[in-house]
């Protein structure tokens, strides 16, 4: 199986600084059709969770632009230019490559200090 | 607008059985593959099995495999999850949610609200 390793495991961020958060898989999420299927999730206090990238860097409709994503092979990073407080929350890198099963990171917990 | 609606959950004694239902609406069930996710109390997202857009495919995760069975019915546009065996370890919210499917999965954009399994004595 592949292992997805997130760091830091706890963020905390003053208001309006940027958030770096990383994923880490043990194998190069790189598929045979030339895509890289790491996918990132947002999960606010009390709320399923949503997804804010997919194919490491490709934002969805209604995620705004201060979400971002990149990377490559088997390190990828969810960043946040200036963090809201609306952020707070739990955050999933997963790979969608190498299944069954598919494998979620273990969240980082962002908090506003 | 995408709905994904499930129901079934309660308390279950351990060995004990249930069935999780998953109704969706909103979007053309039969063109995508289903999947449950289960998230334990305090933990993380875990993967629990998928379901193919005509369900001739299904695949579980080891920790489920044997005991768990995903179905769908597409004219009734639902998702199951008939759950045996349980264990303590099982207990969790569960979610079903929705996944293109392109030789790898897309992450799943769509997810329900959750319905929360209990296993206990």
């Amino acid at each position: 199986d592949v292992v997805m390793t997130q760091s830091p495991l706890s963020l905390p961020v003053t208001l309006g600084q940027p958030a770096s958060i990383s994923c880490r898989s043990s194998q190069s999420l790189v598929y045979s059709d030339g895509n890289t299927y790491l996918n990132w999730f947002q999960q606010r206090p009390g709320q399923s969770p949503r997804r804010l990238i997919y194919k490491v860097s490709n934002r969805d409709s209604g995620v705004p632009d201060r979400f971002s994503g990149s990377g490559s092979g088997t390190d990828f990073t969810l960043n946040i230019s200036r963090v809201e407080a609306e952020d707070v929350g739990i955050y999933y890198c997963m790979q969608g490559t190498h299944w069954p099963p598919i494998t979620f990171g273990q969240g980082t917990r962002l908090e506003i200090k | 607008q995408v709905q994904l609606v499930e129901s079934g959950g309660g308390v279950v004694q351990p060995g004990g059985s249930l069935r999780l239902s998953c109704a969706a609406s909103g979007f053309t069930f039969r063109g995508y593959g289903m999947h449950w996710v289960r998230q334990a109390p305090g933990k993380g997202l875990e993967w629990v099995a998928v379901i193919w857009q005509d369900g001739s495919k299904k695949y579980y995760a080891d920790s489920v495999q044997g005991r768990f069975t995903i179905s769908r019915d597409n004219s009734k546009n639902t998702l199951y999850l008939q759950m045996d065996s349980l264990r303590a370890e099982d207990t969790a919210l569960y979610y079903c949610a929705r996944a293109l499917y392109n030789g790898a999965w897309y992450g799943h954009d769509y997810w329900g609200q959750g319905t929360l399994v209990t296993v206990s004595s």
